[in-house]
Order: structure tokens, then sequence, then C-alpha cells
């Protein structure tokens, strides 16, 4: 079957890292996504890896090891603005994209 | 550029109702995706068309129908509404050339409550 597994939850402060990760099985592999989602919004693109390594995109970075079925989305120098869920989403052999349920991050000050 | 538009945001239908949730795109995309959301649950693809005229199932077709008759509209039609399908509903579109699922853009969504 088709599996993208992701933290439920997590919490961090205000200025600091954190990084959430994605484990994916699927039936083929078209490239890895990352979607930022704040509650009751529509999700927007924030990365797209489809290579082995890391993508740096500001303040973001997606990472991806294909082998090992990981990615994993660092934030650095967090603002409250980024409290929002982070959704993994994976290319399979159809190329359609299969979701992950996301995860909640919430920000303290 | 109005991007990925959807009606109604909200719908409350009783049971055994129908509707359709519209979607229109002004980006001149060849993919469009109709998905449901359910709470704590990932995006699941109800239906999806690879340019006008061309439409197929997702995952998750069941009491669902689309039709794109042009390459700006994709409206998504429910028939005998059923609690189950309480959910919010996306549309999203692409481009592509090749196949690959590039970067999909989204729609505001439609919540959808059947009662």
């Amino acid at each position: 079957g088709q599996n993208i597994d992701q933290p439920t939850e997590m919490t961090a402060t205000e200025g600091a890292i954190v990084q959430i990760n994605c484990t994916y099985q699927t039936s083929g592999f078209n490239g890895l996504f990352w979607y930022q989602q704040h509650a009751g919004e529509a999700p927007t693109f924030l990365s797209y890896n489809v290579l082995d390594g890391l993508e740096e995109k500001g303040r973001f970075s997606s990472f991806l090891s294909r082998s090992k079925g990981y990615s994993y989305l660092l934030l650095k120098e967090l603002q409250m603005k980024d409290s929002a869920s982070y959704l993994c989403a994976v290319g399979d052999s159809n190329y359609q994209l299969i979701w992950g349920a996301g995860t909640k991050l919430i920000i303290k000050p | 550029n109005a991007g990925v538009t959807q009606t109604p945001k909200f719908r409350i239908l009783k049971i055994g109702q129908s509707m359709t949730l519209q979607c229109a795109q002004d980006m001149n995309h060849n993919y469009m995706y109709w998905y449901r959301q359910d709470p704590g649950m990932g995006l699941k693809l109800i239906y999806y068309s690879v340019g006008a005229g061309i439409t197929d199932k997702g995952e998750v077709p069941n009491g669902y129908n689309v039709s794109r008759s042009t390459t700006e509209d994709f409206p998504l039609r429910l028939e005998l509404a059923a609690p189950s399908q309480t959910s919010v509903y996306f549309c999203a579109s692409s481009y592509t050339t090749s196949g690959l699922p590039y970067e999909q853009y989204f729609g505001p969504g439609t919540r959808l409550t059947v009662t």
C-alpha cells in the first residue's frame, strides 16, 4: 500500500529552528512536495525535491533521501506566522500526489 | 489574475439533495483536480482532468461526478448527498507537459455539511 507518515503535531519557540520529518512508501516516486496550510485556508506550495540532497529557499529548507524514503522540512528563525500545518506529498507512479495527514506546528512566544 | 476560484464557500445540504461545486482557473493550466480534506486526514483525490474533455477517477470517486468542457472550468457534482460527504473540498490546477506532478495551485475551498 501507499503510506506517508508525519508527526501529528509539533511545538517550537519563536526564533528557534524546527525540523518536520516525513517518511513514505509509495508505488513509484516522482518527487516530493511540501505545502503550508494555515487554518481554514488552502495549501500553498513551499518546496519540491526530486533528487537527493538539500534545497534551500530563504528560511525554509527541504531534504530528500530517496533510498531511505525520507524527507524533512527545516524552518529557521521561526515566526508566529509560521504556525500552520505542513503537508508532505509524494508523486506516485501514476503522477498523482499522495498526501500525508499533515503536521500542525504551534509556535510559542 | 484570480488564480483558482471556487463557489460556494460554504453550503449545508440535506441528505439526498444534489449540488454542483464550481471551480475555475485563469492560468491556462491543463491539469485540474478535486480533493476532499477531512479533519486530521490528508487530501484525498476525487477526480482529475488532464485537459478539456478528459477526466479520470482518483482515490475516492464514489458519489461524485465531474466534467471538463473547457480548459478553465471543472465543476464537481454531488448526487444524493450523504453525511459521509461532509468535508472541505479543494479544487487545484497545475501545468505540465510531461505528466510530472508539478506545483499545484489551490482554490480557497468549499466547506460542505450534509445533515
